[in-house]
């Protein structure tokens, strides 16, 4: 079956740079594109397609990525940037049309 | 502005069919790329696409559930209308439902309806 995988948990000192990674196999067919959700909030785009950002999102997150994996920078973190982030994929299977990764939880130290 | 706004039970019997309704403002979904898709979230866990309507009406849904799922649109009431039948306590969850404006990207979400399933 079509997935993408995340690490569960990363931590990063205020003002340094945290990196996530996302792995799957259509990653290496279609771009990634990341969620940022707060808790009781809805999840909002942060990343799409090659590096771009939605209006209003800060330029420290930036995306990029190698292969079947996806990643997600943010240079110079803050503490609003605690949150669980979800990267998103269109699917390979025929007739789904898209997979989430199974989410990282950003801790700012 | 784009908004979409999830209206259904907060509470539904195993066996059950689940009606959800999302209501949108901001933008036709006949125009030309647009896409609405329905994505739910059980308690702590990771967001799970379930379903996807777009400007053509072509339905698509997620293998492991398109037996359960029917999604359908009504373009004169600017809504979008997913049914899950023989609901489970497996799938108590918010649901949300998310545009997609032509990028394979969800760009907007409605806030979200918390459904519980439980005798």
């Amino acid at each position: 079956s079509s997935e993408l995988t995340q690490d569960a948990v990363v931590s990063v000192a205020l003002g340094q740079t945290v990196r996530i990674t996302c792995q799957g196999d259509s990653l290496g067919k279609f771009y990634a594109s990341w969620y940022q959700q707060k808790p009781g909030q809805a999840p909002s785009l942060v990343i799409y397609g090659r590096n771009k950002r939605p209006s209003g999102i800060p330029d420290r997150f930036s995306g990029s990525s190698s292969g079947n994996t996806a990643f997600l920078t943010i240079t110079g973190a803050q503490a609003e940037d605690e949150a669980d982030y979800y990267c998103n994929s269109r699917d390979t299977r025929l007739y789904t049309r898209f997979v989430f990764g199974s989410g990282t939880k950003v801790t700012v130290l | 502005q784009v908004t979409l706004r999830e209206s259904g039970p907060a509470l539904v019997k195993p066996t059950q069919t689940l009606t959800l309704t999302c209501t949108f403002s901001g933008f036709s979904l006949t125009s030309s790329g647009k896409c609405v898709s329905w994505i739910r979230q059980p308690p702590g866990k990771a967001l799970e696409w379930l379903a996807m309507v777009d400007w053509e009406d072509d339905k698509f849904y997620d293998a492991s559930l398109s037996t359960r799922l029917t999604i359908s649109r009504d373009t004169s009431k600017n809504q979008v209308v997913l049914t899950m039948t023989n609901v489970d306590p497996m799938d108590t969850a918010t649901y949300y439902c998310a545009l997609d404006s032509g990028d394979y990207v969800f760009d907007s979400w409605g806030q979200g309806i918390l459904v519980t399933v439980s005798s």
